[in-house]
């Protein structure tokens, strides 16, 4: 199916425990992105990244890691996962026609870490 | 890229009427998108207006933009109940392509 889905939905970890969260976009868009969203926070960016190997930091990038192999995949790794990290996380993703930047989200990984 | 910073934080009106939100950014851009978040959802995308525009619409969306006072607003007439979410902008200077959110409006639709 076309379109730009996460995996898990839902995942409970224990603290210390590592994680990845998986992202995977059918349209072969450039440009990937991970937010994390907490109440009273609004959406935070992650790391985002420009093409396959090509990764930067965004706001709260620290106790992540990211990695850019396949264009159609950016998957989160949490390495020391830690209560901090309990959050909605939200892979997005946008072609690379800088005129029509239209951002396309995934359904949402709900994390917590116990 | 710049981070959009919506205004109200939270707004509650009845079905029917129209909501306002407004959004300020701080640099020149290329052009500033708005999104709504349904409730646990991943963000839609609602409507795009490019710099050189000052109004644009889609159904009962109006979106306008003054880049003198680097401002945006997002008008939805005849509210309905379903459109209670949350509302983000995203102003853009393209190139980078890094998408940076504020906090959102978040709109109460009461029946």
């Amino acid at each position: 199916d076309a379109g730009i889905t996460q995996s898990p939905r839902y995942k409970i970890t224990e603290t210390g425990r590592q994680v990845t969260l998986m992202c995977h976009q059918t349209w072969s868009h450039s440009y990937m992105f991970w937010y994390r969203q907490d109440l009273g926070h609004g959406l935070r960016l992650i790391y985002y990244s420009a093409a396959a190997d090509i990764t930067d930091k965004g706001e709260v990038p620290d106790g992540y890691v990211v990695s850019r192999s396949k264009t159609e995949n950016f998957p989160l790794t949490l390495e020391s996962a830690t209560r901090s990290q309990t959050s909605v996380y939200f892979c997005a993703s946008i072609g690379k026609d800088s005129l029509r930047s239209e951002a396309f989200f995934g359904q949402g990984t709900r994390l917590t870490v116990v | 890229s710049q981070q959009g910073e919506e205004d109200p934080q939270a707004l509650s009106i009845q079905e029917g009427e129209n909501a306002t939100m407004n959004c300020s950014y701080k640099t020149s851009i290329n052009n500033l998108q708005w999104y709504r978040q349904n409730s646990g959802r991943g963000l839609v995308h609602l409507i795009l207006i490019r710099s050189n525009e000052r109004e644009k619409h889609s159904g009962r969306l109006r979106v306008t933009l003054d880049t003198s006072k680097k401002s945006s607003s997002l008008l939805i007439t005849a509210s309905r109940a379903a459109d209670t979410a949350s509302y983000f902008c995203a102003p853009s200077q393209g190139g980078s392509e890094k998408l940076v959110f504020g906090k959102g409006t978040k709109l109460t639709v009461n029946p």
